[in-house]
């Protein structure tokens, strides 16, 4: 089982729509979590860091669920500039070894 | 604030020849990251220096790759010899601080395409 997990979409969505997808985890120690966002043939950026009581940057949202070891990221108001990979990112509290899921491609469309 | 440098920007190879990419991290950043990024995957960690020493080469497959940082700055990463597999990106990354304590800057990368 790979230590990150995420759907891989693509998620196609009308510009102003809701969309929100999920990133699952199987090392229960790890400790911090990150959202990075990846256009295509550039390099990820931080998007946000993902807090233990969920955190809001605009119209981004992101969840943690410890218990059931996914976060979860919302993007509300899709703009065509949302239109990336976004690509979950964990960071295990017992070496300090950052594992990168796949990536969520979304697409935002006129 | 200048980000981080990376050359070349694209390369193209043979396998079995030997290829060299180059890496200069933001100034002041003491951590560095070397990532290799295969088409439709995340980047997967090749090698970690904390100014000048290997923190993790866990997963840098030292038979073919070998990466230095001389005086703590810049970072070079060597394939020799390439094989098809080694087609990818390699991103370079720096830090201020470990994993997780600051924020990941990466650099645009490095195409490789071995053929």
């Amino acid at each position: 089982r790979k230590e990150v997990e995420q759907d891989p979409g693509p998620f196609n969505v009308p510009e102003g729509a809701t969309v929100a997808f999920n990133c699952t985890y199987s090392n229960s120690a790890s400790q911090s979590f990150f959202w990075y966002r990846q256009d295509c043939r550039k390099e990820p950026k931080l998007l946000m860091s993902v807090y233990s009581s969920g955190n809001e940057d605009g119209r981004f949202t992101a969840q943690l669920n410890r218990a059931s070891q996914y976060i979860s990221l919302l993007i509300r108001d899709s703009k065509l500039s949302d239109s990336a990979t976004y690509l979950c990112v964990v960071l295990r509290s017992n070496d300090y070894k950052l594992s990168f899921g796949a990536g969520t491609t979304v697409t935002v469309r006129a | 604030e200048a980000g981080v440098a990376q050359s070349p920007r694209y390369k193209i190879i043979e396998k079995r020849q030997s290829v060299a990419f180059w890496c200069n991290p933001i100034s002041g950043h003491a951590t560095l990251y070397w990532y290799q990024q295969i088409l439709g995957q995340g980047p997967k960690l090749l090698i970690q220096f904390q100014n000048n020493g290997v923190v993790d080469d866990s997963q840098l497959p030292k038979d073919r790759f070998s990466a230095e940082r001389l005086k703590g700055v810049d970072s070079t990463l060597k394939i020799q010899p390439a094989k098809l597999e080694d087609s990818a990106v390699y991103l370079c990354a720096s830090s201020r601080l470990g994993p997780g304590q600051s924020e990941q800057y990466f650099g645009p990368g490095t195409r490789l395409t071995v053929t």
